[in-house]
C-alpha cells in the first residue's frame, strides 16, 4: 500500500509569484484535504476535494485554489504569494462515503516546505 | 466557536517515566477525536482516533487516550516513555459532515531526558 506523497519537498519563491504543490493520495482513497502549518502552529484547514470538486473550505482567500484529478491526486495553487504564505503545506487523503464529506481518518503526507522571500 | 486547546506547550519527561498530554475541545456536534505525532520537518502520523464506543482507545507505539465527554477532554497517555517518543503531538477534532475540516490544537512538544 502506497502512502500519501507530496512534491516538491522544498520550494523557495518570491513575493508575487505563483506556486503549484502536488499530492498523490493513498491507494483506495477518494478525498484529499490540504492544510497550512505555520511555524510553531497546528495545521489549518485550507480545503477538501471530493470527486474532483471542492467540498469544503477554510478561512483562506480565493488566491488559494486547487484541483483533484480522476486518479484522486491533487494540486494546490497559490497566486500572488505573500510573505505570510511561508509554511509547511500538508496534504491528507481519506476515503469518504458521503458527498457531504466527513472527518474519516485522514492520512498525511510529509509536506512541502514553502519559503516566500 | 470550535476549538482545540492543548494547555502544555512543552513537556519534558525522563525516559521510562509515564506521560500524559492534555487536550480539551469545544465542538458543537458529536466529535471525532484524533492524536497525531510529528517529528521535526515531517508530516503527521496518526497515533489513535475515537469515533464512538469504548471511551478508552488504544493506538500505535503503546499510546492510549481516554474520551471524557463531561470534561470535553481527550488526553493522551503512555505508561513508559522512550527516547524515540520525542516529537510534537497534536490533538484534532472533526465530525461527520464537517467536510473534512479537522481542527487542530497548537501542539505539545515532548522532550525526553535520558
Amino acid at each position: 500500500e502506497t502512502g500519501v506523497t507530496q512534491s516538491p519537498t522544498h520550494l523557495i519563491k518570491t513575493r508575487g509569484q505563483q506556486v503549484t504543490l502536488r499530492c498523490s493520495s493513498q491507494s483506495g482513497h477518494n478525498t484529499v484535504s490540504w492544510y497550512q502549518q505555520a511555524l510553531g502552529q497546528g495545521p489549518q484547514f485550507i480545503f477538501q476535494y471530493y470527486r474532483e470538486e471542492e467540498n469544503g473550505r477554510g478561512n483562506f482567500p480565493p488566491r488559494f485554489s486547487g484541483l483533484q484529478f480522476p486518479n484522486y491526486s491533487s494540486e494546490l495553487n497559490v497566486n500572488a504569494l505573500e510573505l505570510d504564505d511561508s509554511a509547511l503545506y500538508l496534504c491528507a487523503s481519506s476515503f469518504s462515503r458521503l458527498a457531504s464529506g466527513s472527518a474519516d481518518t485522514q492520512y498525511f503526507g510529509p509536506g512541502t516546505r514553502l519559503t516566500v522571500l | 466557536a470550535q476549538s482545540v486547546t492543548q494547555p502544555d506547550i512543552h513537556i519534558t519527561v525522563s525516559e521510562g517515566a509515564s506521560l500524559e498530554l492534555r487536550c480539551n475541545y469545544s465542538y458543537g456536534a458529536t466529535p471525532y477525536l484524533f492524536w497525531y505525532v510529528q517529528s521535526p520537518g515531517q508530516g503527521l502520523q496518526l497515533l489513535l482516533k475515537y469515533f464512538s464506543g469504548d471511551t478508552l482507545v488504544q493506538g500505535i507505539k503503546g499510546f492510549e487516550a481516554e474520551f471524557k465527554r463531561s470534561q470535553s477532554s481527550f488526553n493522551l497517555r503512555k505508561p513508559s516513555v522512550h527516547w524515540s517518543d520525542a516529537a510534537e503531538y497534536f490533538c484534532a477534532v472533526g465530525a461527520e459532515g464537517s467536510q473534512g475540516n479537522l481542527i487542530f490544537g497548537k501542539g505539545t512538544k515532548l522532550s525526553v531526558k535520558p
